[in-house]
């Protein structure tokens, strides 16, 4: 089907510790994965983003991992802030250009 | 513009009534789509378009919703007959499309709306 997994919904991590939110998918059709912040009251902002060509992408603290045989991607964010808190959510395309989101995890950052 | 602009930011209206909401892409974005966000959970797929054609409407849950993109660049979703449930904060983005190469979407505001 479309739908995207994803989890946890909550995550609280110390400042400094790393976090790691994980997605499943099951379109084998899918060939490209964003990530999007969102903070509360504000619109989603893009992170960061892998296509199915590639196994790993790194953007300074924040890195995307993808692995197409199982259909899962990971999103790692090293060196935490309290500035990072926010909801994270994964998302895939189904083939085309219409994108799916997960339900979103929210990540605490605790100083 | 330099970003993807909604309007209105919000938008109170009567149980059924009809509301127009719209969204100004970033220029030179040919792909627009619309999103539904209710509290606490992801977006939810609406409509895409592709230039001025509607690629994929799977997402637009029933007859009262219709959007539009007559020139190509700002769209217009349509909610007749308005319900309760319709209440959310309507999301929309805009990319380019890269020799047919899904790329990065940037989101409007969103405008909020709460139907009583």
């Amino acid at each position: 089907g479309e739908n995207v997994e994803q989890h946890p919904s909550t995550l609280s991590v110390q400042e400094g510790d790393s976090a790691v939110i994980k997605c499943t998918y099951s379109d084998s059709a899918s060939n490209y994965f964003p990530w999007y912040k969102q903070e509360l009251g504000k619109r989603p902002q893009l992170i960061i983003d892998i296509r199915s060509n590639v196994g790993e992408k790194k953007d300074q603290r924040i890195a995307v991992t993808l692995n197409k045989t199982a259909k899962h991607f990971s999103l790692h964010i090293t060196e935490t802030q309290p500035e990072d808190s926010a909801v994270y959510f994964c998302a895939h395309n189904t083939g085309g250009f219409k994108t799916i989101f997960g339900a979103g995890t929210r990540l605490f950052v605790k100083a | 513009g330099a970003g993807v602009s909604q309007t209105p930011s919000n938008k109170v209206t009567e149980k059924g009534k009809y509301v127009e909401l719209r969204c100004d892409p970033i220029s030179g974005h040919t792909a627009l789509y619309w999103y539904r966000q209710s509290l606490g959970q992801g977006p939810e797929f609406l409509i895409y378009f592709q230039g001025t054609g509607a690629a994929d409407d799977s997402g637009l849950p029933n007859d009262r919703f219709f959007a539009v993109r007559p020139e190509g660049s700002v769209s217009t979703l349509k909610i007749q007959r308005t319900e309760r449930g319709d209440s959310a904060v309507y999301l929309c983005a805009s990319s380019l499309t890269l020799g047919g190469d899904r790329v990065a979407a940037f989101f409007g505001q969103g405008t909020r709306l709460t139907v009583v």
